[in-house]
């Protein structure tokens, strides 16, 4: 596997369930994002993650609860979420926190809260 | 807070004509300015970037965009679209120094290329 794996690419979830979604980087990064894609609104950053630990939470609900075990690998708790969370939610990893190094994106997960 | 501001939000263009979109931020301090493209059933990837240096930069696939801190615009370009170039194009923007690697996007622009 090369580059940024996401899993999984769909979920549906009703409310009141608890889910994760994995990010998995091949690239030797130390710097990891999360990313919210939902219609029609530009790409929102959500949590960035640099040598496991967190930088940066864009005042992000607490029922989206990030988790940074090592470089390599990125999880989103998910629980009690609602319907205005559905939306494409992307990972990307980076060399660094310098606003030069390029970000590598995922697939994407599709969500969809019932 | 920076923002940035796509003001095509769909093109239409046939193949061989010239391709301009337009990208517009709002920020006073130095800044990285990106292009990411994303093809149908792709990830986003990596157009072209601007750091510093030369306002005009080349991408990959014959794309180029210009840098003018003037009108805080960095517009993408293509002399001769192809069919290939079919994908939805995000322009996006982080603070230059110290201000870590947050990117800020657009709302992307879906061009479609006709044969």
């Amino acid at each position: 596997e090369t580059g940024v794996t996401q899993t999984p690419r769909h979920l549906v979830m009703g409310m009141t369930n608890k889910k994760s979604l994995k990010c998995e980087q091949h690239l030797g990064h130390n710097a990891m994002y999360w990313y919210k894609q939902s219609a029609k609104k530009p790409l929102e950053l959500m949590f960035v993650y640099n040598f496991k630990e967190q930088t940066e939470n864009n005042s992000v609900p607490s029922r989206f609860s990030p988790e940074c075990p090592n470089s390599s690998h990125l999880f989103l708790h998910l629980h009690t979420l609602q319907p205005e969370d559905s939306a494409l939610y992307l990972c990307a990893s980076s060399l660094g926190l310098a606003g030069t190094y390029e970000q590598y994106f995922g697939p994407g997960t599709r969500l969809t809260v019932t | 807070a920076q923002s940035v501001s796509q003001h095509n939000h769909h093109v239409i263009l046939s193949e061989a004509a010239s391709l301009e979109l337009g990208c517009n931020y709002s920020y006073g301090g130095t800044v990285n300015l990106f292009w990411y493209v994303q093809y149908p059933g792709q990830h986003l990837q990596l157009l072209l970037k601007y750091f510093s240096g030369d306002p005009l930069v080349k991408g990959i696939k014959g794309f180029e965009a210009e840098f003018i801190k003037s009108k805080f615009s960095f517009n993408l370009r293509k002399p001769s679209v192809q069919w290939s170039d079919t994908a939805e194009y995000f322009c996006a923007v982080n603070v230059g120094s110290g201000g870590g690697n947050k990117l800020t996007f657009g709302t992307g622009t879906q061009l479609k290329v006709e044969l």
